[in-house]
């Protein structure tokens, strides 16, 4: 197992289009989080997955963005209609779940999203 | 909710030199806490973590934290700086059962040779 993947590493894309973003965690992992981190900040919590059941949104997920985790496996973070201000670092993340416990997150690369 | 205060933005320290870090945590219950390093255009990579026993924890890369209750902190240290630590670090506090964890804003080390 090769950690968490993310792809695409870049995206530029202009204002208004619509764009995916794909997450390939650590396989035995059953829970999956996006964040979103702008330059000269920590990460923002967005959502997270357990196995394929979305269980919890921040109010920062706004009505543009979607988030699917089909079977359980990969994730998909899409923005509809994108702005300026949706330009960050997204960042995927996994972790094993037991109850009681927190094992802490694997983190990929992240996909950097440029919207001009 | 759980929030995390890191003071400083941005520290730095000559080669061989120590380094401490500091991280303040809010949070009403028995908190899951953590560091993390990113280097520029990379994820976070996890250096250690404290859930409960000893309140020293030794992490990679010659890294350890000492959590301190009754200040509320989490701080992180290095006895030696090599100049391959220059990155981004991040503090984290987690709840028990991991359904979200909030990170500070970070600290930006330079270090000097």
């Amino acid at each position: 197992d090769t950690g968490v993947s993310q792809n695409p590493r870049h995206k530029i894309t202009k204002r208004g289009q619509n764009v995916t973003f794909r997450c390939d965690p650590i396989s035995e992992h059953n829970r999956l989080y996006w964040y979103r981190q702008t330059l000269g900040q920590g990460p923002e919590f967005l959502t997270y997955f357990q196995n394929e059941a979305q269980l919890e949104k921040s109010r920062l997920l706004s009505d543009r963005f979607s988030a699917e985790r089909p079977k359980g496996s990969f994730s998909t973070l899409e923005i509809q209609r994108t702005e300026q201000g949706d330009s960050a670092m997204y960042l995927c993340a996994s972790s094993p779940f037991s109850a009681g416990s927190n094992y802490g997150y694997t983190f990929g690369s992240g996909t950097r999203l440029t919207v001009v | 909710a759980q929030s995390v205060t890191q003071p400083d933005i941005h520290i730095t320290v000559s080669e061989g030199a120590s380094l401490e870090l500091r991280c303040n945590y809010s949070y009403g219950a028995t908190p899951y806490l953590f560091w993390y390093v990113q280097s520029p255009g990379q994820g976070l990579q996890l250096l250690l973590k404290y859930f409960s026993g000893d309140t020293l924890v030794q992490g990679i890369k010659g890294f350890e934290a000492e959590f301190k209750r009754s200040q509320s902190s989490f701080n992180l240290r290095k006895p030696s700086v090599h100049w391959s630590d220059a990155a981004e670090y991040f503090c984290a506090v987690g709840a028990r059962n991991n359904n979200d964890m909030r990170f500070g804003a970070g600290t930006r080390l330079t270090v000097k040779p």
